[in-house]
């Protein structure tokens, strides 16, 4: 199988520190990840796509600056809350994708539980 | 554009009795659809997908979704519901030669097995 690493788990940090999520593929390459958001009882919400070794591409309305997402190796993508405020507490969830095969599935990382206080 | 919809919020049902969650897509072209399951507070777990062939598809714990092409839905169905399959279930899709696109995930549908 595939192993998408996700690390933390949960995190309390409190408004205007900065938070950083990892998301790792332990088994496989990932030249794409995508990083989610998900907010209680609702379905994810695609943030961004994560290419190595290139600039993320983000969905409209999210803000790149806010939301810094660097994908330096085929196994590594980081997403970076900077100066998290309350409203940025929700559950962020990392997929990755093998470098082979355009019909397979995504694999996700066990989500990262973020609380702003 | 690509879109799923999971029309129902909640399904119940008994343990034992067979269950079904709905899903139904729209995608230009052929679709490589997906199942996934969620608990809580964990990630998505991959429970089956259809790429090509047969259009009934046997994933994990005995789940199993059915393509069909001309009402463009992929149900998921369970002969036999467990308590332990309560969770969020999501639908996904992606067109084919979509390049290197996300998956589209519907909205999400919980489902309670009552003992």
């Amino acid at each position: 199988g595939a192993v998408v690493s996700q690390h933390p788990s949960w995190v309390i940090c409190k408004s205007g520190t900065s938070v950083k999520i990892e998301c790792r593929s332990l088994d496989f390459q990932a030249t794409t990840m995508f990083w989610y958001r998900q907010f209680p009882k609702q379905s994810l919400m695609l943030m961004a796509t994560s290419n190595e070794g290139s600039k993320a591409t983000y969905e409209q309305g999210v803000e790149k600056d806010k939301f810094l997402i660097n994908h330096a190796s085929l196994t590594l993508s980081t997403l970076t809350v900077t100066s998290a405020h309350p409203e940025d507490s929700s559950f962020y969830i990392c997929s990755a994708r093998k470098r082979t095969g355009p019909n397979t599935e995504a694999f996700f990382g066990q989500g990262t539980r973020l609380t702003v206080v | 554009a690509q879109s799923v919809a999971q029309p129902e919020d909640q399904v119940n049902v008994a343990e034992g009795n067979p269950l079904t969650v709905k899903c139904t897509y729209s995608v230009s072209g052929n679709p490589y659809l997906f199942w996934y399951v969620q608990y809580p507070n964990r990630g998505l777990q991959f429970l089956l997908k259809y790429i090509t062939g047969d259009n009934l598809v046997k994933g994990s714990y005995g789940f199993e979704a059915e393509f069909n092409k001309s009402q463009t839905s992929f149900h998921l169905k369970k002969p036999s519901a467990l308590v332990s399959d309560s969770a969020l279930y999501f639908c996904a899709v992606r067109a084919r030669n979509s390049g290197n696109t996300p998956l589209v995930f519907g909205k999400g549908t919980r489902l309670s097995v009552i003992a």
